[in-house]
């Protein structure tokens, strides 16, 4: 069936360090992929979405490119800041079917 | 902002009793969801609805019921609470664009059941 794997945290980074968050996905034929950030005690926001392979989807200096040949939609920014300390959702939409499937979350401190 | 609200934003109840909670769109928006988010689980789907009236079930639906009586109110209710369905519930909705669609959140539901 349709899931979406990502890497176990906490991560922990230092101010200005490079930032990857690693997501893979199983699914049928060309799903939509996002990322989602969670604040504390916030709800999900979304943070950037790629609906097809070698899309780019980027905001905020995150960016994660649809790698169709690995199954994967990592996320990146290459110099985080304390703001950013939350917690991350991969998450997939098939093309068919109205569910959406997230992976646990990892979450992310990144320290002065 | 998709405008969705969630009512109530936290509830302490006892176990056996039953609850409600409330999803409210403001953008007619055809797809609401309903998920429980808890640690080391991430967001599992409970029940989602695509039109008045028109629901389906979600991975973990055991104990929940929903009404969906008009577009935008999407209602959850517990007949029976437990202390297992101790959560932060939110509601989501679809957007499309084109063929393709988005999921927006609300802010959360807070539910202690002693």
């Amino acid at each position: 069936g349709d899931s979406v794997t990502q890497m176990e945290g906490p991560v922990t980074l230092s101010e200005e360090a490079f930032l990857t968050i690693n997501c893979t996905y199983t699914a049928t034929g060309y799903p939509s992929l996002f990322w989602y950030v969670q604040y504390p005690g916030e709800g999900l926001q979304l943070l950037l979405k790629a609906t097809k392979a070698d899309d780019k989807g980027s905001n905020k200096g995150f960016e994660a490119t649809y790698r169709k040949e690995t199954t994967s939609f990592h996320l990146e920014k290459g110099s985080v800041q304390v703001s950013d300390s939350a917690v991350y959702f991969c998450a997939l939409k098939p093309n068919t079917g109205n569910q959406f499937y997230f992976g646990t979350g990892t979450s992310l401190t990144v320290i002065p | 902002d998709a405008g969705i609200t969630q009512s109530p934003r936290h509830k302490v109840t006892e176990t056996g009793t039953p609850v409600t909670l409330r999803c409210h769109q403001t953008e007619n928006h055809r797809y609401m969801y309903w998920y429980r988010q808890d640690p080391g689980h991430g967001l599992r789907l409970i029940h989602y609805s695509y039109g008045v009236k028109d629901t389906d079930k979600g991975e973990v639906s055991d104990g929940y019921s929903v009404s969906r009586s008009k577009t935008e109110d999407f209602l959850l209710t517990l007949e029976s609470a437990t202390s297992s369905q101790t959560s932060v519930y939110f509601c989501a909705i679809s957007e499309s664009s084109g063929s393709r669609e988005t999921q927006y959140f609300g802010p959360g539901t807070r539910l202690l059941v002693l």
